[in-house]
């Protein structure tokens, strides 16, 4: 119950196109959601976050879109760059015994043609 | 403001050797966790300290423990070091709002 599902694993896209990512989770507590932006040698960047009272939020280029009824959540990003090319991963966040900890999803790696 | 601080970034251990890694949260943010990364299992739940105390465990062996210290500092140990505990360990910190902030990692190998 605790697992957050994400795909694909892998994604090419051509620059300036619409990279979608898909993130499914079972656990109806999770309320905060945010997606993460992972370059090669660094940590995990938080990129956009959504509560689950929302169905889109957007941020730049980036959108989320939230799916309450279906447990579902996903990433856009408009006019993609070779910029983007990175690991990208949903998560989710529950308060537990007065402590928090993120559910990651496996991670999409996203190339960028230019 | 500064980021999270990891030190050190990089970490060569011998199976059977114990290592500490630390962590330096942003400035005022209590909350201090950590995770590990690595290509198999993706990333995953360690434990999170706030105000020195530990709040939360995941699923590892004790042979992985942390502590925080008052001025929110963290430290991570793994003892009895295992080749399957080369991984990318992470530290992130976490103010009053959801959001977490990661630091760069440590990558350590255990050779």
């Amino acid at each position: 119950q605790q697992q957050v599902k994400q795909s694909p694993q892998s994604l090419i896209v051509q620059k300036g196109g619409i990279p979608i990512i898909n993130c499914a989770y079972e656990n109806t507590a999770f309320d905060y959601f945010p997606w993460y932006q992972q370059f090669p040698g660094k940590g995990p960047a938080l990129l956009i976050a959504i509560r689950p009272d929302v169905s889109e939020k957007k941020e730049g280029r980036f959108t989320i879109s939230f799916n309450k009824s279906a447990k579902q959540f996903s990433l856009h990003i408009m006019d993609s760059q070779p910029g983007d090319s990175a690991t990208y991963f949903c998560a989710a966040s529950l308060l537990s015994r007065s402590a928090r900890q993120l559910t990651f999803g496996s991670g999409t790696q996203l190339t960028v043609l230019p | 403001k500064a980021g999270v601080t990891q030190t050190p970034r990089y970490l060569i251990k011998t199976r059977g050797q114990q290592v500490t890694l630390s962590c330096s949260p942003i400035s005022g943010h209590r909350s201090v966790s950590w995770y590990q990364q690595t290509p198999g299992q993706g990333l995953q739940f360690l434990f999170e300290y706030f105000s020195e105390t530990q709040r939360n465990k995941g699923n590892f062996p004790g042979r992985f423990s942390g502590r925080q210290f008052s001025n929110s500092r963290s430290e991570m140990n793994v003892s009895t070091l295992e080749l399957g505990d080369s991984a990318l360990y992470l530290c992130a910190s976490r103010g009053v709002l959801y959001g977490y902030t990661f630091g760069s990692g440590t990558r350590l190998t255990v050779v």
